[in-house]
């Protein structure tokens, strides 16, 4: 079956560490995205990808990088710079075709919380 | 800069009635797209319905409708005879541009209670 896998489902992080999450799509999209939510809050957008070897800071990307070496590959990095990593992180892809109107596929996501 | 605006945290209806969450947004960009989401409590997020900005009618997809206000910038989520499964938070979001891969954002949610 097609879709988005993320991994892992539970993560901890030391003090200082970088940590790396991981977002594998198989369903041939464009596009892919990356997004952090806290309890009870919103989708806050951290980076965004149109196409492989490029990709956007959304509005919270500080503290975070990401790269796109392949098109089915988005792994969020969370750096040590980044001093609240605890919450929700949801991966998602798009098809970035005429029709516009397709949602967003989104993976189960990752917990991160800080040790 | 582009917002969504979701300014109900929580609402609670009594099953069967329609219920209607609120969105209004900010963009300068004449091509966007809108969308709604249902996240329950297991975190997965549930796509419902989307509406373009020069589509003429409003969207309808089984017991869901988007009440679209172009002028207003309002793009009101409208739930017919709601069922107790329909417990869940509700996220509006908006894609700004013609691109269908453009950076998508969220609004902070309205979190739905539906009483028996």
């Amino acid at each position: 079956d097609g879709g988005i896998t993320q991994s892992p489902k539970y993560l901890f992080r030391k003090e200082g560490q970088n940590v790396t999450l991981s977002c594998e799509q198989n369903l041939n999209h464009d596009a892919m995205y990356w997004y952090r939510q806290d309890p009870g809050q919103g989708l806050r957008l951290i980076y965004y990808s149109q196409i492989v070897n490029d990709f956007q800071k959304g509005d919270i990307a500080e503290g975070y990088s990401v790269s796109r070496e392949k098109k089915e590959s988005f792994p969020l990095t969370v750096t040590s710079a980044q001093k609240n990593p605890t919450a929700f992180y949801l991966c998602a892809s798009k098809e970035a075709g005429r029709d516009r109107n397709q949602p967003q596929h989104f993976g189960d996501g990752t917990r991160l919380s800080i040790l | 800069a582009q917002k969504i605006t979701q300014t109900q945290p929580g609402m609670f209806v009594q099953e069967k009635e329609a219920v209607t969450l609120d969105c209004t947004y900010d963009t300068s960009d004449p091509s966007y797209g809108l969308f709604w989401y249902k996240q329950p409590s297991s975190g997965e997020m549930i796509f419902l319905i989307y509406q373009g900005s020069y589509d003429q009618q409003n969207a309808t997809e089984g017991r869901y409708s988007l009440n679209f206000q172009k002028a207003r910038k309002s793009a009101n989520l409208v739930i017919s005879a709601s069922q107790l499964g329909d417990s869940a938070m509700y996220f509006c979001a908006m894609r700004e541009g013609s691109s269908s891969a453009s950076k998508i954002i969220f609004g902070s949610g309205t979190r739905l209670s539906i009483r028996p």
